[in-house]
Formats: C-alpha cells, sequence, structure tokens
C-alpha cells in the first residue's frame, strides 16, 4: 500500500504570495492533519480534518486555512506570506485514534 | 496544554554504544508515539505506545503513564541510527487528535 504522499517536494514563494499544499492520506485513514516544523524545532501542530470537517486547529494565523476532499486527501492554503512561513510542512494521516503515519513533507522557503 | 520535554537535546556515541533518550509530559495523554527523523525531513514510526514496553530488533521502549514519562533504549547503536528523534504526546484533554511534539534528541553515531 502507498503511504501518505504529498506535492509538491519543494516550492520558493516570494513574500506576500499565496501557496497550496497537497496531500494524500494511506487508503482507508479518514483523518488528515497538517504540521509546520521550522529547522531546528520538533513539528508544530496547525490542523486536523476528519471526514471533511475540521476538529482541531493550532495556534497559527488566520492566513493559515485547509479543507478535506471527499476522497479524504487535504489542501493547505497559507496566504500573504511571510520569510518567517518558511519550513517543512508535514501531513500525517490516521485510522482513528491509532498512531500517526506521516508523509514526506513539502519544503517552502519564502524569499 | 500539555507540554513535552526530551533529554538530552543532543548525544555522541560510539557505534555499538547503548543510550536511553527520555520524554516526560505534564498531563495525561491519550497515546504516544516515537519517531526518527532522517535527514531528508522523513518521520520513520518507531513505536506507538501508550504504555507499557515495546521491542523491535534493537530498539525498545517503556511509558509510564501514570509518571508521565517514556523512554527509547537503543542497544549496540549503528551509524544508521544517526538523526533526530522525536516523542509525541496526544493531549488527552481535547476533542480531537492534538499531537504535541517535543523539541527532539540529536543522535550522532561515530565510527
Amino acid at each position: 500500500d502507498a503511504g501518505v504522499t504529498q506535492s509538491p517536494t519543494h516550492l520558493i514563494k516570494t513574500r506576500g504570495q499565496q501557496v497550496t499544499l497537497r496531500c494524500s492520506p494511506i487508503s482507508g485513514h479518514k483523518s488528515v492533519s497538517w504540521y509546520q516544523q521550522v529547522l531546528g524545532q520538533g513539528p508544530q501542530f496547525i490542523f486536523q480534518y476528519y471526514e471533511k470537517e475540521e476538529r482541531g486547529r493550532g495556534n497559527f494565523p488566520d492566513r493559515f486555512s485547509a479543507r478535506q476532499f471527499p476522497n479524504y486527501s487535504s489542501e493547505l492554503n497559507v496566504n500573504a506570506l511571510l520569510l518567517g512561513d518558511s519550513a517543512l510542512y508535514l501531513c500525517a494521516s490516521r485510522l482513528s485514534s491509532y498512531e500517526q503515519y506521516f508523509g514526506p513533507g513539502t519544503r517552502l522557503t519564502v524569499t | 496544554g500539555i507540554q513535552v520535554e526530551q533529554s538530552p537535546p543532543d548525544l555522541i556515541l560510539q557505534e555499538g554504544a547503548n543510550s536511553t533518550l527520555r520524554c516526560n509530559f505534564s498531563d495525561s495523554v491519550n497515546n504516544l508515539q516515537w519517531f526518527h527523523q532522517n535527514p531528508w525531513g522523513q518521520l520513520i514510526n518507531l513505536f506507538y505506545i501508550p504504555s507499557g514496553t515495546k521491542q523491535n530488533g534493537r530498539l525498545s521502549a517503556t511509558t509510564v503513564a501514570t509518571e508521565r514519562y517514556s523512554l527509547l533504549y537503543i542497544s549496540s547503536s549503528q551509524t544508521t541510527d544517526s538523526g533526530v528523534y522525536f516523542c509525541a504526546a496526544e493531549d488527552g484533554k481535547t476533542s480531537y487528535d492534538k499531537v504535541i511534539f517535543g523539541p527532539g534528541t540529536s543522535l550522532s553515531v561515530i565510527p
């Protein structure tokens, strides 16, 4: 079975632009979560979606938004990019309340 | 919300040595996972261990939920064990799957 996939792998954007990151969960997993990992730190929780509904949100500004589609894939959108948004963005999926499985991440650089 | 601490922050080992990594969490958790992050950023699942002890080859983990800590043991370390080890705890007092990562332990195994 395929693991969690994310696209694109790398992305370079300019301050003020908008970006969309994509995630496909493991087949059968209905829960998708997004994390931001800044260099040298642990991942920080951004959102959790389950059955297309937002279930939880971390301490991130409204510039960050997400959605989940009927096939359980998900998109993370970030508007008005700042230099501080440069990070590795990780997506994770899980079956019910068991262990999470992470994708390879999207490395975003904002210049 | 819960706080997750890890120690030591950095560890250098000679190949073949054993080590113990510790994870402390400040409140009750629904579950706990250990991950190894490789140099490319991929988080690799090591253990899903809300309580008790598990072993997988040279690695083992123990979680004592009542005392709010978890330990990861690495025996006969190899250079391929190098990387950052994270523990991640799911907050037991939220209605959604809010997972908090510790700051990580950076392990370097030298030949």
